[in-house]
């Protein structure tokens, strides 16, 4: 039963460099979502998706692209890398965005640094 | 969604009870309160929910005042692995979920 799992676990890029961090569950989760967090910030969200083919925007969306094809899969898209995106990303599901419903599942976490 | 306010941190002693209060005073009828915690730097862990009644599982119980403008989670004998961030977060019902964290108590469990 593996949960949410994020990868990679660990990236380096360049200023500039665009990447994708991927972010798969199976739980068949309605829900999905990413999350960064920076030292005393708490968690931020970037973008959610309350379902395959709907996506929406949170409280730091700018740098950052989503998709949601499938159920299961969500990835977060760098189009151009910067240093302010330094960060740990943290994907999470739920079986559905209502509260009372069930809990956020979270990953492990994808530490970027943007040199 | 209604904001929280949590103490940045709080100490308890291994064994003892830790009981870590949240101010929720904007809250309205529809939305519940969630806890979660994060060990180290690992991804954040849920612990309890809920929205009137004071609640309980076999992590911890969730006691709810009766304006609901603020909660308490209480661990009832903490270890030291019970540090970690907690976060007392609530969420609006009306929206498929646009869940907020902010900064938590930082919970230290000592011997």
């Amino acid at each position: 039963n593996a949960g949410v799992t994020q990868t990679p676990k660990f990236q380096v890029l360049k200023t500039g460099q665009s990447m994708t961090l991927q972010c798969a569950q199976d739980m068949n989760h309605e829900y999905m979502s990413w999350y960064r967090q920076d030292p005393g910030m708490g968690l931020r969200l970037i973008h959610y998706s309350v379902g395959a083919g709907i996506t929406d925007q949170g409280e730091v969306p700018n740098g950052y692209n989503v998709s949601r094809s499938t159920t299961e899969d969500f990835p977060l898209r760098l189009l151009s890398a910067a240093p302010s995106q330094t960060s740990v990303y943290f994907c999470a599901s739920s079986y559905s965005g209502l509260p009372g419903t069930g809990e956020l599942f979270f990953g492990e976490g994808s530490r970027l640094t943007v040199l | 969604d209604a904001k929280t306010t949590q103490p940045p941190s709080m100490d308890c002693a291994e064994g003892r009870a830790a009981n870590l209060p949240c101010n929720h005073s904007t809250i309205s009828g529809n939305e519940y309160v969630y806890w979660y915690r994060q060990i180290h730097s690992q991804g954040p862990q849920y612990i309890i929910h809920g929205l009137k009644n004071n609640e309980t599982n076999e992590m911890a119980s969730l006691i709810i005042t009766e304006d609901r403008k603020s909660s308490t989670l209480i661990l009832p004998h903490a270890t030291l692995r019970d540090t970690a961030v907690y976060y007392c977060i609530v969420r609006n019902t009306g929206t498929a979920s646009k869940l907020t964290f902010g900064t938590g108590t930082r919970l230290q469990v000592t011997l």
